[in-house]
């Protein structure tokens, strides 16, 4: 069961530009919104985390945007660079239990 | 090392073949999770430690995979009989609070890659 979707699959932009994808869990009882970036054969590494609580969050060029009644939330990536290029996985968290996305490949190109 | 350490980090096994994977979290981390990587998809979660004690195993696909962490630190995943559908990225993490919550950052190993042939 698919507990939380992320979309794009992949994601090509310019360097500069913005980077955006988006996710959407299921489960109410999720209290806690972490974002991983994982670059090839390498374990993810946390990024940024939200919880429902607040709207939004920012952290230098990343920030998460959270819609509660939506069950929605999205990493948005300023002033992409080339070095961001990694698969960035959305979750969701509740007690010990950890729900991925299937993950997204965003490519930079210089 | 600083980090959390995954040995072997790359291994292939016969089908059939019963394989150990084994996690060394950092040191003083009260909990230990292990996760199932599929090639292009997100990691799954197997298995939690708070200590020595299993406290969750409801992610293990099925009998034939046994986990533990006799001391409360270093931890081991068995797969026996492995199978072709096991190939997959065997991911450990740890943090050093209990659960997953907000201000208890997880630390991923870069785990082991498991080939069933």
């Amino acid at each position: 069961q698919q507990q939380v979707k992320q979309s794009p699959q992949s994601l090509i932009v310019q360097k500069g530009g913005i980077s955006i994808i988006n996710c959407a869990y299921e489960n109410t009882a999720f209290d806690y919104f972490p974002w991983y970036q994982q670059f090839p054969g390498k374990g993810p590494a946390l990024l940024i985390a939200i919880r429902p609580d607040v709207s939004e969050k920012k952290e230098g060029r990343f920030t998460i945007s959270f819609n509660k009644s939506a069950k929605q939330f999205s990493l948005h990536i300023m002033d992409s660079q080339p070095g961001d290029s990694a698969t960035y996985f959305c979750a969701a968290s509740m007690g010990n239990d950890m729900r991925f996305g299937a993950g997204t490949r965003l490519t930079v190109k210089p | 090392g600083a980090g959390v350490s995954q040995s072997p980090r790359y291994k292939v096994a016969k089908r059939g073949q019963d394989v150990a994977l084994r996690c060394d979290p950092i040191s003083g981390h009260v909990s230990l999770f292990w996760y199932q990587q599929a090639l292009g998809q997100g990691p799954e979660f197997l298995t939690y430690f708070q200590n020595e004690a299993q406290l969750d195993k409801s992610g293990l696909p099925s009998d034939r995979f046994f986990a533990e962490r006799p001391e409360g630190s270093v931890s081991t995943l068995k797969i026996q009989r492995t199978q072709q559908e096991d190939s997959a990225v065997y991911l450990c993490a740890s943090s050093p609070r209990p659960g997953n919550r907000a201000g208890n950052t997880i630390y991923f190993g870069e785990g082991s890659w498991l080939t069933v042939v």
